[in-house]
Protein backbone atom coordinates (compact mmCIF):
# COMPACT_ATOMS: atom_id res chain seq x y z
CA UNK A 1 0.00 0.00 0.00
CA UNK A 2 1.51 3.32 -0.96
CA UNK A 3 2.16 5.28 2.31
CA UNK A 4 1.13 8.92 3.14
CA UNK A 5 2.56 11.75 5.53
CA UNK A 6 0.42 14.25 7.55
CA UNK A 7 1.48 16.69 10.41
CA UNK A 8 0.10 15.13 13.87
CA UNK A 9 -1.68 17.77 15.06
CA UNK A 10 -2.89 21.20 13.48
CA UNK A 11 -4.78 24.08 15.08
CA UNK A 12 -7.10 26.59 13.56
CA UNK A 13 -9.45 29.12 14.71
CA UNK A 14 -13.17 29.45 13.53
CA UNK A 15 -14.29 30.73 10.72
CA UNK A 16 -10.63 30.53 9.16
CA UNK A 17 -9.73 28.52 6.36
CA UNK A 18 -7.28 25.20 6.87
CA UNK A 19 -5.25 23.36 4.77
CA UNK A 20 -4.27 20.12 6.08
CA UNK A 21 -1.17 18.91 4.13
CA UNK A 22 -0.58 15.27 3.02
CA UNK A 23 2.86 13.92 0.98
CA UNK A 24 2.38 10.65 -1.16
CA UNK A 25 5.80 10.50 -2.90
CA UNK A 26 5.31 6.76 -4.12
CA UNK A 27 1.75 7.29 -5.30
CA UNK A 28 1.03 5.38 -8.45
CA UNK A 29 -0.95 6.39 -11.24
CA UNK A 30 -3.76 4.62 -10.34
CA UNK A 31 -3.94 5.79 -6.55
CA UNK A 32 -7.13 8.04 -6.21
CA UNK A 33 -6.42 10.41 -3.06
CA UNK A 34 -9.41 10.07 -0.66
CA UNK A 35 -9.97 12.29 2.94
CA UNK A 36 -11.43 11.07 5.62
CA UNK A 37 -12.45 12.33 9.20
CA UNK A 38 -13.67 11.04 12.41
CA UNK A 39 -14.96 12.90 15.40
CA UNK A 40 -15.01 12.27 18.70
CA UNK A 41 -16.88 8.79 19.48
CA UNK A 42 -18.06 8.51 15.56
CA UNK A 43 -16.94 6.15 12.74
CA UNK A 44 -14.36 7.57 10.45
CA UNK A 45 -16.71 9.81 7.31
CA UNK A 46 -16.29 10.21 3.70
CA UNK A 47 -14.76 13.98 3.06
CA UNK A 48 -13.78 13.99 -0.56
CA UNK A 49 -11.31 12.24 -2.89
CA UNK A 50 -9.84 12.34 -6.23
CA UNK A 51 -7.38 11.97 -9.19
CA UNK A 52 -5.42 14.96 -10.61
CA UNK A 53 -7.83 17.57 -10.50
CA UNK A 54 -8.82 19.56 -7.92
CA UNK A 55 -12.12 18.66 -6.56
CA UNK A 56 -15.26 21.04 -4.70
CA UNK A 57 -17.63 19.57 -2.73
CA UNK A 58 -19.77 21.03 0.23
CA UNK A 59 -17.98 20.00 2.88
CA UNK A 60 -14.45 21.16 1.34
CA UNK A 61 -11.88 21.55 -1.46
CA UNK A 62 -9.16 19.30 -2.68
CA UNK A 63 -6.12 20.62 -4.05
CA UNK A 64 -3.66 18.17 -6.02
CA UNK A 65 0.07 19.07 -6.83
CA UNK A 66 0.62 18.84 -10.95
CA UNK A 67 3.34 15.73 -9.74
CA UNK A 68 0.23 14.18 -7.36
CA UNK A 69 2.94 13.83 -4.94
CA UNK A 70 1.50 15.77 -2.26
CA UNK A 71 -2.01 17.20 -2.01
CA UNK A 72 -3.57 19.71 0.25
CA UNK A 73 -7.05 19.41 2.42
CA UNK A 74 -8.81 22.79 2.62
CA UNK A 75 -11.64 23.29 4.70
CA UNK A 76 -13.04 27.15 3.39
CA UNK A 77 -14.27 28.31 6.87
CA UNK A 78 -13.39 25.97 10.10
CA UNK A 79 -15.97 25.68 12.63
CA UNK A 80 -15.84 24.14 16.03
CA UNK A 81 -18.04 21.25 14.45
CA UNK A 82 -14.30 20.50 11.89
CA UNK A 83 -12.62 19.47 15.07
CA UNK A 84 -11.72 15.57 14.56
CA UNK A 85 -8.94 13.42 12.96
CA UNK A 86 -8.17 13.92 9.31
CA UNK A 87 -6.88 10.96 7.37
CA UNK A 88 -5.25 11.27 3.57
CA UNK A 89 -5.21 7.93 2.11
CA UNK A 90 -4.25 6.30 -1.71
CA UNK A 91 -6.52 3.64 -2.86
CA UNK A 92 -6.56 2.27 -6.19
CA UNK A 93 -10.02 2.65 -7.62
CA UNK A 94 -9.57 1.57 -10.45
CA UNK A 95 -9.07 -2.35 -9.42
CA UNK A 96 -11.34 -4.66 -10.50
CA UNK A 97 -13.29 -7.04 -8.54
CA UNK A 98 -14.23 -4.77 -5.72
CA UNK A 99 -13.49 -4.05 -2.00
CA UNK A 100 -9.67 -2.50 -2.18
CA UNK A 101 -9.60 -2.08 1.24
CA UNK A 102 -8.88 1.44 2.58
CA UNK A 103 -5.58 1.57 5.15
CA UNK A 104 -5.76 4.18 7.58
CA UNK A 105 -2.65 5.63 9.20
CA UNK A 106 -2.63 8.36 11.93
CA UNK A 107 -4.13 11.31 10.63
CA UNK A 108 -4.05 15.02 11.66
CA UNK A 109 -6.23 16.01 14.35
CA UNK A 110 -7.40 19.39 14.12
CA UNK A 111 -8.35 21.10 17.12
CA UNK A 112 -10.44 24.68 16.48
CA UNK A 113 -10.52 27.77 18.69
CA UNK A 114 -13.51 29.38 18.98
CA UNK B 1 -27.44 7.95 10.73
CA UNK B 2 -24.99 7.11 8.04
CA UNK B 3 -26.97 4.12 6.81
CA UNK B 4 -24.49 1.85 8.67
CA UNK B 5 -26.06 0.25 11.88
CA UNK B 6 -23.91 -1.08 14.45
CA UNK B 7 -25.14 -2.83 17.61
CA UNK B 8 -24.79 -3.11 20.61
CA UNK B 9 -23.00 0.50 21.10
CA UNK B 10 -21.29 -0.30 23.97
CA UNK B 11 -20.81 -3.94 25.18
CA UNK B 12 -18.50 -4.92 28.65
CA UNK B 13 -17.71 -8.56 28.43
CA UNK B 14 -15.82 -11.59 30.64
CA UNK B 15 -13.17 -13.34 29.42
CA UNK B 16 -15.48 -16.80 28.92
CA UNK B 17 -18.09 -15.11 27.64
CA UNK B 18 -19.78 -15.15 23.96
CA UNK B 19 -20.90 -12.15 22.44
CA UNK B 20 -21.71 -11.12 18.77
CA UNK B 21 -21.42 -7.52 17.12
CA UNK B 22 -23.92 -6.97 14.33
CA UNK B 23 -23.45 -4.41 11.72
CA UNK B 24 -26.20 -3.75 9.19
CA UNK B 25 -26.18 -1.77 5.41
CA UNK B 26 -29.68 -0.63 3.19
CA UNK B 27 -27.28 1.37 0.57
CA UNK B 28 -27.32 -1.28 -1.73
CA UNK B 29 -23.42 -2.02 -0.98
CA UNK B 30 -21.81 -4.92 -2.01
CA UNK B 31 -18.97 -4.80 0.00
CA UNK B 32 -18.73 -4.54 4.45
CA UNK B 33 -15.22 -4.55 6.14
CA UNK B 34 -14.84 -5.20 10.05
CA UNK B 35 -12.07 -2.48 11.41
CA UNK B 36 -10.57 -2.21 15.15
CA UNK B 37 -9.32 0.52 16.45
CA UNK B 38 -7.51 0.37 19.87
CA UNK B 39 -6.38 3.78 21.77
CA UNK B 40 -4.23 5.65 20.33
CA UNK B 41 -3.70 3.47 16.97
CA UNK B 42 -4.79 3.82 13.58
CA UNK B 43 -7.61 1.96 12.38
CA UNK B 44 -7.13 -2.02 11.91
CA UNK B 45 -8.56 -3.45 8.98
CA UNK B 46 -9.69 -6.95 10.52
CA UNK B 47 -11.77 -8.62 7.74
CA UNK B 48 -13.39 -7.91 4.12
CA UNK B 49 -16.46 -9.57 2.68
CA UNK B 50 -17.30 -8.93 -1.13
CA UNK B 51 -20.78 -10.52 -2.18
CA UNK B 52 -21.26 -12.54 0.98
CA UNK B 53 -17.60 -13.74 0.48
CA UNK B 54 -14.71 -13.44 2.57
CA UNK B 55 -11.79 -11.81 0.94
CA UNK B 56 -9.64 -10.58 3.55
CA UNK B 57 -8.45 -11.73 7.34
CA UNK B 58 -5.77 -9.87 8.12
CA UNK B 59 -4.16 -12.39 10.54
CA UNK B 60 -6.90 -11.73 13.13
CA UNK B 61 -7.07 -14.68 15.81
CA UNK B 62 -9.65 -17.29 15.73
CA UNK B 63 -11.86 -15.87 18.66
CA UNK B 64 -13.22 -13.20 16.40
CA UNK B 65 -15.31 -15.33 13.93
CA UNK B 66 -17.28 -13.44 11.13
CA UNK B 67 -20.48 -14.42 9.21
CA UNK B 68 -22.08 -12.58 6.36
CA UNK B 69 -25.20 -14.43 5.99
CA UNK B 70 -26.48 -11.57 3.24
CA UNK B 71 -24.96 -8.69 1.14
CA UNK B 72 -26.82 -6.14 3.98
CA UNK B 73 -25.49 -8.20 7.24
CA UNK B 74 -22.07 -8.62 9.07
CA UNK B 75 -21.80 -10.18 12.30
CA UNK B 76 -18.18 -10.83 14.59
CA UNK B 77 -18.80 -13.23 16.87
CA UNK B 78 -17.11 -12.97 20.32
CA UNK B 79 -15.44 -16.13 22.58
CA UNK B 80 -12.81 -16.25 25.37
CA UNK B 81 -11.51 -12.39 24.39
CA UNK B 82 -8.39 -10.56 26.32
CA UNK B 83 -8.40 -7.51 28.02
CA UNK B 84 -6.28 -6.50 25.03
CA UNK B 85 -9.24 -6.93 22.75
CA UNK B 86 -11.24 -3.95 24.35
CA UNK B 87 -11.79 -1.80 21.61
CA UNK B 88 -13.71 0.46 19.68
CA UNK B 89 -14.93 -2.04 16.50
CA UNK B 90 -16.19 -0.50 13.27
CA UNK B 91 -18.34 -1.64 10.63
CA UNK B 92 -18.09 -0.33 7.28
CA UNK B 93 -19.76 -0.82 3.79
CA UNK B 94 -18.76 0.14 0.25
CA UNK B 95 -20.01 0.03 -3.21
CA UNK B 96 -17.72 -0.88 -5.71
CA UNK B 97 -19.05 -0.48 -9.74
CA UNK B 98 -17.92 -0.20 -13.28
CA UNK B 99 -18.82 3.37 -13.09
CA UNK B 100 -16.38 3.96 -9.93
CA UNK B 101 -15.96 3.86 -6.04
CA UNK B 102 -18.08 5.78 -4.37
CA UNK B 103 -16.45 5.41 -0.70
CA UNK B 104 -16.62 4.01 2.28
CA UNK B 105 -19.69 4.50 4.82
CA UNK B 106 -19.43 3.66 8.26
CA UNK B 107 -21.25 2.58 11.45
CA UNK B 108 -20.98 4.61 14.73
CA UNK B 109 -19.15 1.75 16.31
CA UNK B 110 -19.58 -0.98 19.14
CA UNK B 111 -17.20 0.15 22.31
CA UNK B 112 -15.49 -3.10 23.91
CA UNK B 113 -14.90 -3.36 27.28
CA UNK B 114 -13.22 -7.05 27.82
CA UNK B 115 -13.50 -7.59 32.15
Amino acid sequence: DAKTTQPNSMESNEEEPVHLPCNHSTISGTDYIHWYRQLPSQGPEYVIHGLTSNVNNRMASLAIAEDRKSSTLILHRATLRDAAVYYCILRDDTAQGGSEKLVFGKGTKLTVNP
Amino acid sequence: ETGVTQTPRHLVMGMTNKKSLKCEQHLGHNAMYWYKQSAKKPLELMFVYNFKEQTENNSVPSRFSPECPNSSHLFLHLHTLQPEDSALYLCASSRDSPTGFYGYTFGSGTRLTVV
